[in-house]
C-alpha cells in the first residue's frame, strides 16, 4: 500500500502569509495525487488533481507541484476562508489512501 | 446543478446491518464511477469502496473485504453501500462522491460530494 506522509501536521499562519504543505508518498504515483480542503462538519472539497491541476472555480491562489514522491501545495496569500485542514489523496493503484491531513490554523 | 445525497445512516448494533444509499443527479451517471469515502470521529479520510460506471469493477479497502458491498443501480441514479457485519470501528459519517475517470481508466479525483450520512455502531 501507499502511505502518503504530510508536513506539518499543523500550521498556524496569518492572513496573508504564503503557506506550503508537503505529501510524500511511500513510493512513486506518478502524477496521480490530489488535494481537498475540508472544513468542519462539511464534506471534502476538491482543489487540485494531477497534481497541479487546479479544479475549475478553485481561486487561483492554490497550486499545486511534484511527481513521483513529493508534491505541494501553496496557498500563495492566505485569506480568512483558507483556515481549513487539507489533505492529499494518491489515486494511482488500489488501495486508494490520503494523507493524515494538515490543520491550517489562525494565528 | 450537479448534486449528491446520501440516506440511510444511523445506529445499529455491533455484528448488524446497514444499507446505504446515495441519490444522484444533474450529471450523466453511467459515465462516472463513483465511491464511499468514510470519516471517524475527529479522524483523517479513508477511501472505503469504488465502483465504475458500467458496475464492471468494484475494490474495497481490506478492512471491509467480504462485510461491505457497493453496488450501483444506473436506471436511478443511484450508488448503494451493503454494510454487514458491523463493528465499533466503522463508526463514521460515511461520503459519497462522484469520480471521473480519464480515458487510460485511471480515477481523476473525487470531483464532487454529498453532506455525508453518520453510522454509528455501538451496543
Amino acid at each position: 500500500d501507499v502511505q502518503l506522509t504530510q508536513s506539518p501536521s499543523f500550521l498556524s499562519a496569518s492572513v496573508g502569509d504564503r503557506v506550503t504543505i508537503t505529501c510524500r508518498a511511500s513510493q512513486g504515483v506518478s502524477s496521480y495525487l490530489v488535494w481537498y480542503q475540508q472544513k468542519p462538519g462539511k464534506a471534502p472539497k476538491l482543489l487540485i488533481y494531477a497534481a497541479s491541476t487546479l479544479q475549475s472555480g478553485v481561486s487561483s491562489r492554490f497550486s499545486g507541484s511534484g511527481s513521483g514522491t513529493e508534491f505541494t501545495l501553496t496557498i500563495s496569500s492566505l485569506q480568512p476562508e483558507d483556515f481549513a485542514t487539507y489533505y492529499c489523496q494518491h489515486l494511482s493503484s488500489y488501495p486508494i489512501t490520503f494523507g493524515q491531513g494538515t490543520r491550517l490554523e489562525i494565528k | 446543478e450537479v448534486q449528491i445525497e446520501e440516506s440511510g445512516g444511523g445506529l445499529v448494533q455491533p455484528g448488524g446491518s446497514m444499507r446505504l444509499s446515495c441519490a444522484a443527479s444533474g450529471f450523466r451517471f453511467t459515465s462516472y464511477a463513483m465511491t464511499w469515502v468514510r470519516q471517524a470521529p475527529g479522524k483523517g479520510l479513508e477511501w472505503v469502496a469504488s465502483v465504475r460506471g458500467d458496475g464492471s469493477e468494484k475494490r474495497y479497502v481490506e478492512s471491509v473485504q467480504g462485510r461491505f458491498t457497493i453496488s450501483r443501480d444506473n436506471t436511478k441514479n443511484s450508488l448503494y453501500l451493503q454494510m454487514n457485519s458491523l463493528r465499533v470501528e466503522d463508526t463514521a459519517v460515511y461520503f459519497c462522491a462522484r469520480v471521473p475517470v480519464a480515458s487510460n481508466r485511471y480515477f481523476d479525483a473525487f470531483d464532487v460530494w454529498g453532506q455525508g450520512t453518520m453510522v454509528t455502531v455501538s451496543s
